[in-house]
């Protein structure tokens, strides 16, 4: 059974920096194509990240450099790198996989991220 | 960036009725690469039809999803009680960058 599971969420502060994890099972996440998804508190969805399965990464240009999506083939998990957060940033932190880059068959239950002071 | 725009933003409809939701791309969109997901209050999203009108595994045939070039539609034939929820059309685009529509909202009338 194909299972994702999100960690690292909480409370930081403006300016501050937060690692995201997501553990795969049930599939390799080195075969597949790995997204980040956020939604602020009663948006929409806005995608934030991708990674190739060959190791290419993409990211959404309104993140201006601030993130980072990597992977751990060993630990079979994906992680999301977040610096200089803002309130802005302040979302539902989803990890979703897909056997193609243009759609996501799996999705994680999210992790909460709230930038405030 | 191509922008998705979702019609309406809420659809009120009974049990039973047709429902049909419109996304609109600012510019040609591959149909291979426009997807939809169905959101419900406090869970991830699941995806629903993908490559414009083929449905994702485990989806009932109520579901179904139609379109080319800029307008795509997403069309449940009998709507049952579980379907009330937020549905999402998404591209991929060769940039590659991925955008969401911003939602409808399908309520029960």
């Amino acid at each position: 059974e194909v299972q994702l599971v999100e960690s690292g969420g909480g409370l930081v502060q403006p300016g501050g920096s937060l690692r995201l994890s997501c553990a795969a099972s049930g599939f390799t996440v080195s075969n597949s194509y790995m997204n980040w998804v956020r939604q602020a508190p009663g948006k929409g969805l806005e995608w934030v990240a991708l990674l190739y399965s060959g190791g290419t990464t993409y990211y959404a240009d309104s993140l201006k450099g601030r993130f980072t999506i990597s992977r751990d083939t060993s630990m079979n998990t994906v992680y999301l790198q977040m610096n200089s957060l803002t309130t802005a940033d302040t979302a539902v932190y989803f990890c979703a996989s897909g056997a193609t880059r243009y759609r996501s068959e799996y999705w994680g239950q999210g992790t909460l991220v709230t930038v405030s002071s | 960036e191509t922008v998705l725009t979702q019609s309406p933003g809420t659809l009120s409809l009974s049990p039973g009725e047709r429902a049909t939701l419109s996304c609109r791309t600012s510019q040609s969109v591959s149909s291979s690469f426009l997807a939809w997901y169905q959101q419900k209050l406090g869970q991830a999203p699941r995806l629903l039809i993908s490559g414009a009108s083929s449905r994702a595994t485990g989806i009932p045939d109520r579901f179904s999803g139609s379109g080319s070039g800029t307008d795509f539609t997403l069309t449940i034939s009998r709507l049952e009680p579980e379907d009330f929820a937020v549905y999402y059309c998404q591209q991929y685009d060769s940039s590659p960058k991925i955008t969401f529509g911003q939602g409808t909202r399908l309520e029960i009338k």
